[in-house]
């Protein structure tokens, strides 16, 4: 167990719905990173976050956008949802620069 | 920018045999640099880094790296597997001098271990 949580585990959804997803990091970890893995794409990184604030953006389309909060929790909205935004989401947590800590993921299937 | 490849999407190795999984890597400064393992269904878990000192790096289950900065390589070694190695491994580079700190993924390679 890594410490860090996901929810929900599964999420099945139609296109052009919106969806969140949440992730509570590490115990006093204060970078949030997440991620998305599909089968063609591999694990593309989407955005960092770090005690508040935005610090990095990957290959985050402008339909995707994420906010930590006070209590450093995270969520990533995916809104106006399409097929191709089906995959896994990962978030990681970590304390420095070190190594991530990855949560255990949602699975995301839009019909 | 930085970049990882792994350029084996697939390696099988038959139990008890040693077994290599191959990194390079490009970034502007100094590297940070991991690898993960995945299970089926399962989040990325952490198995080394290196960051500085030795060159050969020793993690978890039995697994080793050696960094190597004149081939911008980071292969990942054990001398004898085990067919719950069974799994997908990923490199990951992070860019010493990145300000903004992002850390990028080689797409994995999936290691079977033939029992």
């Amino acid at each position: 167990d890594s410490g860090v949580t996901q929810t929900p585990k599964h999420l099945i959804t139609a296109t052009g719905q919106r969806v969140t997803l949440r992730c509570s990091p590490r115990s006093g970890d204060l970078s949030v990173y997440w991620y998305q893995q599909s089968l063609d794409q591999g694990l593309q990184f989407l955005i960092h976050y770090y005690n508040g604030e935005e610090r990095a953006k990957g290959n985050i389309l402008e339909r995707f956008s994420a906010q930590q909060f006070p209590d450093l929790h995270s969520e990533l909205n995916l809104s106006s949802l399409e097929l191709g935004d089906s995959a896994l989401y990962f978030c990681a947590s970590s304390a420095d620069r070190g190594q991530q800590y990855f949560g255990p993921g949602t699975r995301l299937t839009v019909t | 920018a930085q970049s990882v490849a792994q350029p084996e999407d697939q390696v099988n190795v038959a139990e008890g045999n040693p077994l290599t999984v191959k990194c390079t890597y490009s970034v502007s400064g100094n590297p940070y640099l991991f690898w993960y393992v995945q299970y089926p269904n399962r989040g990325l878990q952490f198995l080394l880094k290196y960051i500085t000192g030795d060159n050969l790096v020793k993690g978890s289950y039995g697994f080793e790296a050696e960094f190597n900065k004149s081939q911008t390589s980071f292969h990942l070694k054990k001398p004898s597997a085990l067919v719950s190695d069974s799994a997908l491994y990923f490199c990951a580079v992070r860019d010493m001098r990145d300000r903004d700190d992002k850390i990028i993924f080689g797409k994995g390679t999936r290691l079977h271990i033939l029992p």
